[in-house]
């Protein structure tokens, strides 16, 4: 079973902000916390990867409080080419593999 | 940079028969994970192959295994086929020296189809 919750939809207009939590109460010491995006009929696409704190690059962010049961996905100004489904992984290779899951992720939704 | 790939891109197979599925990792990957991701569902990891050794598996049954070539390349098998091993199969490359963090690069899939 996977160990994360995310919602299972939202949806968004073009030049907003976009911010999908995922909840890992169960999350190990040496569990990383890591996002992806995937389109119908393609491989997941790595986006983002935390473990404590803010974490930046050039297409999101990823907030995680100090006590790292939940993370926050956010993603500026979308756009339609940001309509997917968004993953949150939470483990690490060697720890335990049913949370190597992706659970049903999140389709993000995003209208003109 | 070549990304990772995957062949055939599509396979139809009966039940009870075998297939094998081929992956590429990213150049400079050394590592290799196989998922199975069903219609509606996230992906499921089925193993990791590194050094030509199986590391770590999944909640899959012996029907399923796997290979890694000296070129870091690597197989799927699976055998007895059922009609719920319907699915698009994932390869994913990584190269984890010393961080055990889950950043993957994922091929297209190769789409299978049970009859």
């Amino acid at each position: 079973l996977a160990k994360t919750t995310q919602p299972i939809s939202m949806d968004s207009y073009e030049g907003q902000e976009v911010n999908i939590t995922c909840s890992h109460n169960n999350i190990a010491t040496n569990d990383y916390i890591t996002w992806y995006q995937q389109f119908p009929s393609q491989g997941p696409r790595f986006i983002i990867q935390g473990y404590k704190t803010k974490v930046t690059n050039e297409v999101a962010s990823l907030f995680i409080p100090a006590d790292r049961k939940s993370s926050t996905l956010s993603l500026p100004r979308v756009s339609l080419s940001d309509t997917a489904v968004y993953y949150c992984l939470v483990g690490a290779w060697g720890g335990a593999t049913n949370k190597l899951i992706f659970g049903t992720g999140t389709l993000l939704a995003v209208q003109p | 940079d070549a990304g990772v790939t995957q062949s055939p891109t599509h396979l139809i197979k009966t039940r009870g028969q075998q297939v094998t599925l081929r992956c590429s990792p990213k150049s400079g990957h050394d590592t290799v994970s196989w998922y199975q991701q069903a219609l509606g569902q996230g992906p499921q990891f089925i193993f990791q192959y590194y050094e030509e050794e199986e590391r770590q598996r999944g909640n899959f049954p012996d029907r399923f295994s796997g290979h890694q070539f000296p070129n870091y390349s690597s197989e799927l098998n699976v055998n007895a086929l059922l009609l719920g091993d319907s699915a698009l199969y994932l390869c994913a490359s990584s190269d984890p020296k010393g961080d055990s963090s889950l950043e993957q690069y994922f091929g297209p899939g190769t789409r299978l189809t049970v009859t």
